[in-house]
């Protein structure tokens, strides 16, 4: 079973509207992390936010935010306010137990800010 | 500070031939990876390191050798390139946090092509 699932390929959105991007995982560990990274045309990877299993409150970075729904297994990136430079791939990734810090990465979503 | 840096950017081998890329990280984390990108599959992991003299294997590990002689630097080996490990590959490096939320830094990417 996929760890990590990003079911939207592809996300349109208007400037300076909020999108989601959503991510479910699976895992039977009960400490775990979730990361957000960015990855510009340029092809840099940029870790945007992190959210951990035992965490209570959604973590929040800017404009960014995670929508931590632990039950569901679900753990989506809002972007407010999107402004042009948000267009990127974006990737879920989750880290199991702790440790080494092994990390499994989503296949992405290519999210396109329309002016 | 540099940051992860990685070396070559580009590379074109002919299948059969063997080639090393380099990593070098300049923050002083004990972690250190080595992961593929291709289309549609996200990155997956090949190797990792916890620390200097240490490697592991990671999801794809086949065909692929690595070593970790320095902290800083985390060296991947091709021994006999194939069409198949033509990909991007991402290095990346990160410290051991107490609360698992650290998150990787990685270098801009090596985009190899195997003929």
């Amino acid at each position: 079973a996929q760890k990590i699932t990003q079911t939207q390929p592809g996300m349109f959105v208007q400037e300076k509207e909020a999108v989601t991007l959503d991510c479910t995982y699976d895992t039977s560990d009960p400490s775990y992390g979730l990361f957000w990274y960015k990855q510009p045309s340029s092809g840099e990877m940029i870790f945007l936010i992190y959210q951990g299993s035992y965490d209570q409150q959604n973590a929040t970075e800017g404009r960014y935010s995670l929508n931590f729904q632990k039950a569901r297994k679900s753990a989506n990136l809002v972007i407010s306010a999107s402004q042009l430079g948000d267009s990127a791939m974006y990737f879920c990734a989750m880290r199991e137990g702790g440790g080494y810090q092994k990390v499994t990465f989503g296949i992405g979503t290519k999210l396109q800010v329309i002016p | 500070n540099a940051g992860v840096t990685q070396t070559p950017k580009f590379r074109v081998l002919k299948t059969g031939q063997s080639m090393t890329l380099l990593c070098a990280q300049d923050m002083n984390h004990e972690y250190m990876y080595w992961y593929r990108q291709d289309p549609g599959m996200g990155l997956r992991l090949i190797h990792y390191s916890v620390g200097e003299g240490t490697t592991a294997k990671g999801e794809v590990p086949d065909g692929y050798n690595v070593s970790r002689l320095k902290k800083q630097n985390f060296l991947l080996g091709l021994e006999s390139a194939a069409p198949s490990q033509t990909s991007v590959y991402f290095c990346a490096s990160s410290y051991p946090g107490h609360r698992g939320d650290n998150e990787q830094f990685f270098g801009p990417g090596t985009r190899l092509t195997v003929l």
